[in-house]
């Protein structure tokens, strides 16, 4: 079957640390792979997304590289801001289909 | 443009009573989900429809879950009756009809069954 596996919460960082959140991909089928945030109180956002293999998303200082041979879509930011703090939510869909497959989410907290 | 909307936005309730849930999509969306996200956990799809007709229901407790998008727009999703472990967020979002179309998510209705 088709999921998402993401490394375990919560991450705590403090200001201007380097970022990696780890996600690890089952899929039958060639996904696209995306990265939504959570922030306090509001609704899931798209943060970045890949379509292929080897493509990079990148967004509000955010990266994620779709690695085939890994299976993989790790997350990473060269300085978090404590504005980053959120929960962070792995997800894929199958080529062809519209349905979203999430991973568990990761909390990051960012300290001052 | 206004986002996706649901109501309400907190809702508690006895084990065996009944509760719905209601989301607007972003207008001019054919497509609208509806997600159970259970705490710890990512979400889940429950029902997809594209305008009123259903996509897949497939991880719908069909046997105390229903939804419907009677006129292509809005919808209600309705747990009768609810049980302890349908304590979630539910989440609605929509988009255009294509695969390749990004999700809107509304801010998501938290349920807890008491």
């Amino acid at each position: 079957g088709n999921s998402v596996t993401q490394m375990e919460g919560p991450v705590t960082l403090s200001e201007e640390a380097f970022l990696t959140i780890n996600c690890t991909y089952t899929a039958t089928g060639y996904p696209s792979l995306f990265w939504y945030v959570q922030y306090p109180g509001e609704g899931l956002q798209l943060l970045l997304k890949a379509t292929k293999a080897d493509d990079k998303g990148s967004n509000k200082g955010f990266e994620a590289t779709y690695r085939k041979e890994t299976t993989s879509f790790h997350l990473e930011k060269g300085s978090v801001q404590v504005s980053d703090s959120a929960v962070y939510f792995c997800a894929l869909k199958i080529q062809g289909a519209q349905k979203l497959v999430f991973g568990q989410g990761t909390r990051l907290t960012i300290n001052p | 443009e206004a986002g996706v909307a649901q109501s309400p936005r907190y809702k508690i309730i006895e084990k065996r009573q009944s509760v719905a849930f209601w989301c607007n999509p972003i207008s001019g969306h054919a497509t609208l989900y509806w997600y159970q996200q259970i705490l710890g956990q990512g979400p889940k799809l429950l029902i997809q429809f594209q305008n009123n007709g259903v996509v897949d229901d497939s991880q719908l407790p069909k046997d105390r879950f229903s939804a419907e998008r009677l006129k292509g727009v809005d919808s209600t999703l309705k747990i009768q009756p609810a049980k302890l472990e349908d304590s979630a967020v539910y989440l609605c979002a929509s988009s255009p009809w294509s695969p390749a179309a990004e999700q809107f998510f509304g801010p998501g209705t938290r349920l807890t069954v008491l």
